[in-house]
This record gives structure tokens, C-alpha cells and sequence, in this order.
């Protein structure tokens, strides 16, 4: 049971570059998130969905594009990387409204020189 | 927006020794989640409170939530070396939001020996 798994877990990359951050879940869970971790800041929500097909803006959603074509997956994509998005970025799903836990994955490290 | 206040922003105590951890908001929350966060790695599910007056126990942790949901605590007893990590509270306001938890910015225990 693999949970919510996340690729790569560091990558560094120069500033303009793009990459996509993958997250995969095989609990079939309705709802995932991308989430960045700075210190001092917590987490701060970037794009979350409901389903395969629906997205929306979280609460840092600049720079940062989602879709979700699959339950499973919900790849997070950066279209030019800025030093200020260097982060640790998590993925997180759960089943769906109500009160339901958010599973976490593992976690990647970005770094933008 | 929702805002959650963690006090203290890190804890170094002995082991053996009993410690809490605050979780205050600004606004009444529909659902609480304690997390637990190991140096560089994702985040853990402790426990999650809905209820006015819930009181959670696991091992030696407590959680609790105050009758107004505004406020929540984390205890724990004879502390270990193997609750060393980030402590992380988390909310929803409305219980359609599962995917769009708020956090707080952490709280980072340290167990001496």
C-alpha cells in the first residue's frame, strides 16, 4: 500500500527553468492538494481538486499550474522558476468532504538558483 | 482568512518530562488535525477533533478542543526522544473543505536526554 507518492524528492533548477513535481495516490481519494513548506510559514495551500477534471486556487497559487486528468494523479507544474520558490512542496489527498484526514506524501526539496 | 496561532514556536524539554502545545484560531473551526512532522520527512496524522469539549488520547498524547472550537491543545506525558519532531495543527472551517486545511506554523519539540 504505497500511499501518496511523490517524485522527485530533490531536484535543483536555474531560474526560467520548468518542471513538473509528480504526485500519485492508489487509495482512490477524491481530493488532493499541493502544499509549500517555508520556515516561519507553515504550510501554505497552492492548488488543490475535488476530482479528476476540477481544480481551484489555494492560498499561493502564482507560478504554479495543476490539472488532474486521473484520480490518481495530480502533477504540479512550475512554468519558470523563481529563487522564491524554492521550497518543500508535499502532496496530500483524502477521500472527500466531511471530516477526513489529508494523507501526506514524503515530500520533494526544490532549490532554485 | 482562517489563521491558526501555535505557541510555543519550539519546546526543548527532558525526557520523562510532561509538555503542551497551543493551537488558537481566529475563527470557530468544524474540524481540528494534530500532525506530527519528523526532520525532513512528510507529515503524520495524530488525531483530529470536532466536537466542543473533545478530548483524544494515543500512547501518551492528549489532544483537546475547547467548548467554543477555538482553541486546542496538545499534551504530552513523559516525554521521549521519539516525540522529537514539528508538531502542526490543522483546520477546516466548513466540513466541504477537506483538501483546503489551514496550518499553523509549527511548533519544534527537542527531547534532551
Amino acid at each position: 500500500n504505497a500511499g501518496v507518492t511523490q517524485t522527485p524528492k530533490f531536484q535543483v533548477l536555474k531560474t526560467g527553468q520548468s518542471m513538473t513535481l509528480q504526485c500519485a495516490q492508489d487509495m482512490n481519494h477524491e481530493y488532493m492538494s499541493w502544499y509549500r513548506q517555508d520556515p516561519g510559514m507553515g504550510l501554505r495551500l497552492i492548488h488543490y481538486s475535488v476530482g479528476a477534471g476540477i481544480t481551484d486556487q489555494g492560498e499561493v497559487p502564482n507560478g504554479y499550474n495543476v490539472s488532474r486528468s486521473t484520480t490518481e494523479d495530480f502533477p504540479l507544474r512550475l512554468l519558470s522558476a523563481a529563487p522564491s520558490q524554492t521550497s518543500v512542496y508535499f502532496c496530500a489527498s483524502s477521500k472527500g468532504p466531511g471530516a477526513n484526514v489529508l494523507t501526506f506524501g514524503a515530500g520533494s526539496r526544490l532549490t532554485v538558483l | 482568512s482562517q489563521e491558526l496561532e501555535q505557541s510555543p514556536q519550539s519546546l526543548i524539554v527532558q525526557e520523562g518530562k510532561n509538555l503542551t502545545i497551543n493551537c488558537t484560531s481566529s475563527k470557530t473551526l468544524y474540524g481540528l488535525y494534530w500532525y506530527k512532522q519528523k526532520y525532513g520527512e512528510g507529515l503524520i496524522f495524530l488525531m483530529m477533533l470536532q466536537k466542543g469539549g473533545e478530548e483524544k488520547s494515543h500512547e501518551k498524547i492528549t489532544a483537546k478542543l475547547d467548548e467554543k472550537k477555538q482553541q486546542s491543545s496538545l499534551h504530552i506525558t513523559a516525554s521521549q526522544p521519539s516525540h522529537a519532531g514539528i508538531y502542526l495543527c490543522g483546520a477546516t472551517p466548513t466540513s466541504g473543505t477537506a483538501s483546503k486545511l489551514t496550518f499553523g506554523t509549527g511548533t519544534r519539540l527537542q527531547v534532551t536526554l
